[in-house]
């Protein structure tokens, strides 16, 4: 059963245009929840997160926002450069932390230029 | 943010032999480190959780006596996967946790022939 699920596993977008990524969870114990950005043959990079207590979280271009009652979330990057084309993880923990984490299975972004 | 290294980036070795990877927390202590597995298109497997000078706790279909898993520092971590076949070729990843994130290393490429 998955916990995390991204149901697009890709996603292409104009050069500074808005990419908004989806993430729906099932279990309603997750509490906090992050964005990673993986090239291929590297280790995954911290992006954004938020606790289940806001509804949403904005770090620059990235804005994450929370609805528990839909069990989703999106990442929403804006506006969009090259350099952002990767697969996007969301994740999700039940201990109100970065530990024990449940990942998703990624989404391909591609931003043409 | 906190550097995590990984070495090697990537091995081959033959069935049969055992192949140990490194993941060292290089700027901050790590009494927590993880231990993924990632399949090609797919999502980060967690396999064990390590913590520093205590047995390591692993996930549900893991083997821990093929992959094993020593905690020696707060600063290193290492898996040794025994006696490797062809079906454990696969990237593995190492994570290091503070509160609120997990930093990732850059992953190892293992290979079996």
């Amino acid at each position: 059963d998955q916990q995390v699920k991204q149901n697009s596993p890709s996603l292409s977008v104009q050069e500074g245009r808005i990419s908004i990524l989806n993430c729906d969870y099932t279990n309603s114990m997750f509490d906090y929840f992050l964005w990673y950005k993986k090239y291929p043959a590297e280790g995954p990079t911290f992006l954004i997160s938020i606790s289940s207590i806001k509804d949403k979280n904005e770090d620059g271009r990235f804005t994450v926002f929370l609805n528990k009652s839909a069990k989703h979330l999106s990442l929403h990057i804006v506006p969009s450069q090259p350099g952002d084309s990767a697969v996007y993880f969301c994740a999700a923990s039940a201990t109100g932390s970065a530990r024990q984490l449940t990942f998703g299975s990624g989404t391909q972004l591609t931003v043409l230029p | 943010g906190a550097v995590v290294s990984q070495h090697p980036s990537r091995v081959i070795c033959k069935s049969g032999t055992s192949v140990k990877i490194e993941c060292r927390s290089l700027d901050f202590q790590a009494t927590t480190m993880f231990w993924y597995r990632q399949f090609p298109k797919q999502s980060l497997m967690l396999m064990a959780t390590s913590n520093e000078g205590s047995k390591a706790t692993y996930e549900q279909g893991v083997e821990k006596d093929k992959f094993l898993i020593n905690h020696a520092s707060l600063t290193l971590s290492t898996l040794t996967v025994t006696s490797a076949h062809p079906e454990d070729s696969s990237f593995y990843i190492c994570s290091a946790t503070g509160n609120y994130e997990q930093y990732f290393g850059p992953g190892t490429r293992l290979t079996v022939t």
